[in-house]
């Protein structure tokens, strides 16, 4: 059973550098989502595809975020010029078309902005 | 948007004893989900419920829907050192969930 997969597990770089993160979700699943979570708190919602159509971007997702699903099965998530307090875990998850079929969240990518 | 509260913020509990938590909303949800996380991985799903009232077991694992439709609680049973960590409830709005800042478990042996 192969689960949502994230690389990489973990990034640390500079202030003011570029990172992408990638997603795999499960195959058959048609929606994928991402989610940021800081210490001492639940996931956030970020950003939610269909197939490879962006429906919605959250208030958290600034102008440095960009999201791309090109072919409607991995995704990716790129942060320009990072800053501080882009430090946290970026969780991606998917699911079916299905309203009531629940989301599988992948290991995360932990992000530390030195 | 919504706001889950969750409580206990955090457990300390001995190894055989049964532990409750619950979530509340301030609105109304048609689904609530509990999700398990241990450190460093993402959150597992550990019971969906789908209807007010439902009562739902996974093993030692019971969770119910309030009949409000605004809470939900989660039970473990005869606790074991492998129930440590933060236990999330979520609640979705569409396609987007939103979580509780979760409940830490952790178990004296």
């Amino acid at each position: 059973d192969t689960g949502v997969s994230q690389n990489p597990r973990h990034k640390i770089t500079k202030r003011g550098q570029n990172v992408t993160f990638r997603c795999d979700p499960i195959s058959e699943h048609n929606r994928l989502y991402w989610y940021r979570q800081t210490l001492g708190q639940g996931p956030e919602f970020l950003t939610y595809f269909q197939n490879e159509a962006q429906l919605e971007k959250s208030r958290l997702l600034s102008d440095r975020f960009s999201a791309e699903r090109p072919k409607g099965s991995f995704s990716t998530l790129e942060i320009q010029r990072t800053e501080q307090g882009d430090s946290a875990m970026y969780l991606c998850a998917s699911s079916t078309l299905f309203s009531n079929q629940p989301q599988h969240f992948g290991d995360g990518t932990r992000l530390s902005i030195l | 948007g919504q706001q889950l509260n969750q409580s206990p913020q955090s457990m300390f509990i001995q190894e055989g004893e049964d532990v409750s938590m619950n979530c509340t909303s301030s609105s109304i949800f048609n689904t609530w989900l509990w999700y398990k996380q241990e450190p460093g991985e993402g959150p597992v799903l550990l019971i969906a419920l789908y209807k007010a009232g439902e009562l739902t077991s996974n093993g030692r694992l019971t969770a119910q829907f309030g009949i409000t439709r605004k809470d939900s609680f989660l039970n473990i049973s005869a606790s074991i050192p492998s129930d440590v960590g933060i236990y999330f409830c979520a609640g979705p709005n569409d396609y987007k969930l939103s979580f509780g800042a979760g409940t830490t478990v952790t178990v004296r042996a």
